[in-house]
């Protein structure tokens, strides 16, 4: 049973708009949220994160917003640009749990 | 800091031979994880170490999988003997501190293709 869950396998955008990538989480007891952003034949490389005792944070052009009432969190980039085309990852953490659980990756694709 | 080194980068060898991935964590980093990309399953934590200790060891698949962390700058997971399920990208991670809320520092993953 997926506890992350990344519903859009892929997400097409232009350059300049906003992109928001969505991620829902089932278990409780997660309490911090962290984005990834994956290259090909690269590493995961850490974004953003977000405590549950917070329902956004801001980085430059990054925002996650965290909804715990619905279990959902999403990532916005605005501008979007093409180096942000990338595979998206949610991780989440909590419970006493110290490893991530992560989603499946949202493929984001910025066409010029 | 060179970040989180694995070795090898590619890896291609027969059903049945012993697979040995390697990882040298982030100096300082207590905590290191071990995780396994697949198209099917996406990115799951197979094991991971606090201070060299095991402390979560239930993804891993089966008895087939070992890990070891023998000191702070290295650890291993192993695969005795392979199989072509087992063919995926493994990546490792550290973080520094343990149970506190930080991000942790993936390398670039070990591609293993078992024909």
């Amino acid at each position: 049973d997926q506890q992350v869950k990344q519903n859009s396998p892929s997400l097409s955008v232009q350059e300049g708009r906003i992109s928001i990538l969505n991620c829902d989480y089932t278990n409780s007891m997660f309490d911090y949220f962290l984005w990834y952003k994956k290259y090909p034949a690269e590493g995961p490389t850490f974004l953003i994160s977000i405590s549950s005792i917070k329902d956004k944070n801001e980085d430059g052009r990054f925002t996650v917003f965290l909804n715990k009432s619905a279990k959902h969190l999403s990532l916005h980039i605005v501008p979007s640009q093409p180096g942000d085309s990338a595979v998206y990852f949610c991780a989440a953490s909590g419970g006493g749990a110290d490893g991530l659980t992560f989603g499946k990756g949202t493929h984001l694709i910025i066409q010029p | 800091d060179a970040g989180v080194i694995q070795s090898p980068r590619h890896e291609v060898t027969e059903m049945g031979q012993e697979v040995t991935l390697r990882c040298k964590p982030i100096s300082g980093h207590n905590s290191l994880f071990w995780y396994r990309q697949t198209m099917m399953r996406g990115l799951e934590l197979l094991i991971y170490f606090n201070n060299n200790v095991p402390i979560d060891d239930s993804g891993m698949p089966e008895d087939r999988f070992s890990a070891k962390m023998p000191n702070a700058s290295f650890s291993t997971l192993k695969i005795q003997p392979s199989e072509p399920r087992d063919s995926a990208v493994y990546f490792c991670a550290s973080r520094q501190g343990q149970g506190i809320r930080t991000e942790a520092f993936f390398g670039q993953g070990t591609r293993l293709t078992v024909v």
